[in-house]
């Protein structure tokens, strides 16, 4: 069980907009910590597209947004494209462990249809 | 350029062990938190625990699933991260990934970086 929830599939057609959710509580998302967000394709590591709640790295297309308000955060994906089809997760930090350990939701599948 | 290069993957027996190494670079690795995540095959992403730096206590955590059975250490002269792992299940076979938290100026932020990820596989 993931301590930051996502739903496992989400889809949508080429050049549509699609949103992930990612639902935390009052000890991670709640408490201020940053969420970050990973795609990760088949057989690859996961690739940083958003850090820091909305902060894009380097080469990452603007049609990726990142959100966050109160225990939740969102991941926006516009002008779908057949290359965005893949796994993308939320990270954050949690209180309630030892201090500051990383949690994970657990995954949503996106499919271009 | 921020690296990470995780090494020490492969086979081994269920109850063995094997110790991966993290290489950093390009950072001060004695200032930067760092942290062991995996991945088994088909599943989610793990938190397995984390090395603080001395400045901020110099402890290691492991995470419930691991607890008791991996060590976190690290080496700041060489910049290298450890992860020790006894007793290994067929459960742990995953690809161990060593991350860090660096802080962006530019945006004001603290960004995560990872390795690409070392492969371990307990099987008999």
């Amino acid at each position: 069980q993931s301590v930051l929830t996502q739903p496992p599939s989400v889809s949508g057609a080429p050049g549509q907009r699609v949103t992930i959710s990612c639902t935390g509580g009052s000890s991670n998302i709640g408490a201020g910590h940053d969420v970050q967000w990973y795609q990760q394709l088949p057989g690859t590591a996961p690739k940083l597209i958003i850090y820091g709640n909305t902060n894009r790295p380097s080469g990452v297309p603007d049609r990726f947004t990142g959100s966050k308000s109160g225990t939740s955060a969102s991941l926006a994906v516009t002008g779908l494209e057949a290359e965005d089809e893949a796994d993308y997760y939320c990270q954050s930090y949690d209180n309630s462990l030892s201090g500051g350990d990383v949690v994970f939701g657990g995954g949503t599948k996106l499919t271009v249809l | 350029e921020v690296q990470l290069v995780e090494s020490g993957g492969g086979l081994v027996k269920p109850g063995g062990s094997l110790t991966l190494s993290c290489a950093g670079s390009g950072f001060t690795f004695s200032n930067a938190w760092m942290s062991w995540v995996r991945q088994g095959p088909g599943k989610g992403l793990e938190y397995i625990g984390q090395s603080k730096t001395k400045a901020g206590g110099g402890t290691t955590d492991t995470a419930a699933p691991v607890k008791g059975r991996f060590i976190i250490s690290r080496e700041d002269s060489q910049s290298t991260l450890y992860l020790q792992m006894n007793s290994l299940k067929t459960e742990d076979t995953a690809v161990y990934y060593c991350t860090t938290i660096l802080y962006d100026s530019p945006s004001g932020s603290y960004r995560p970086y990872w390795g690409q990820g070392a492969l371990v596989t307990v099987s008999s």
